[in-house]
């Protein structure tokens, strides 16, 4: 699994911009991603999800990519504004109720 | 739809005490996680229920342990408390029928161990 340090990796963005953030996952078998948004002070709350047998998925102002060749995982959020400010986990589905998640990247939303 | 609910949202116990925590689930779910989340360590998976059957467990000592009742609601239990214990303890339901798929979190109870 993938530990988290003390400093989470920090996106700033301009509010209005678009937001690219991106997750490496460990298991080439994983059939299942997701991603999360926590605020502070609350739990995780779900924003997309993506099964292995897509590449690209889109929801609301985001939009999940997933490359398997790599591993890698991208959540692209539209027009990023304040209430976006927040930190995001990528998961990875490996087993009956059990999520891997990913160490989480601190978007910072400026004006 | 009321959504995950824990209780209580916040907890100070003391060094080998024992602590329990409850989470009641979506309506209709039956699948129930937990993860302990610290600043060190992310967010790691302790273990899941399903129809009062765990299901799935994580790599944690046997100090924690859990539950689930016939209504689907759980708790988890930590006895002997660390200071290492220190964390937001989630819960995350969901239907249970395929994998790990779509789990919904609650609020979190924050454990302090003094």
């Amino acid at each position: 699994g993938e530990s988290v340090g003390l400093h989470l990796p920090t996106l700033s963005v301009q509010e209005g911009d678009n937001s690219i953030i991106n997750c490496a996952y460990s298991n080439s078998a994983s059939d299942y991603f997701i991603w999360y948004k926590q605020e502070s002070g609350k739990g995780p709350q779900f924003i997309i999800d993506i099964r292995s047998n897509m590449d690209k998925r889109q929801g609301q102002r985001v939009t999940v990519l997933l490359n398997k060749t790599v591993k890698h995982l991208s959540l692209q959020i539209a027009a990023t504004q304040p209430g976006d400010s927040a930190v995001y986990f990528c998961a990875e589905g490996q087993s009956w109720g059990k999520l891997q998640f990913g160490a989480g990247t601190q978007v910072v939303v400026t004006p | 739809k009321a959504g995950v609910t824990q209780t209580p949202r916040y907890l100070i116990k003391t060094r080998g005490q024992q602590v329990t925590l409850s989470c009641s689930p979506i309506s209709g779910h039956r699948s129930v996680s937990w993860y302990q989340q610290t600043p060190g360590q992310g967010l790691q998976f302790l273990f899941e229920y399903f129809s009062e059957t765990q299901r799935n467990k994580g790599n944690f000592p046997g100090r924690f342990s859990g539950r689930q009742f016939s209504n689907s609601r759980s708790e988890m239990n930590v006895s002997t408390l660390e200071l290492g214990d220190s964390a937001l303890y989630l819960c995350a339901s969901s239907s249970g029928l395929a994998g790990p798929y779509e789990q919904y979190f609650g609020p979190g109870t924050r454990l302090t161990v003094t």
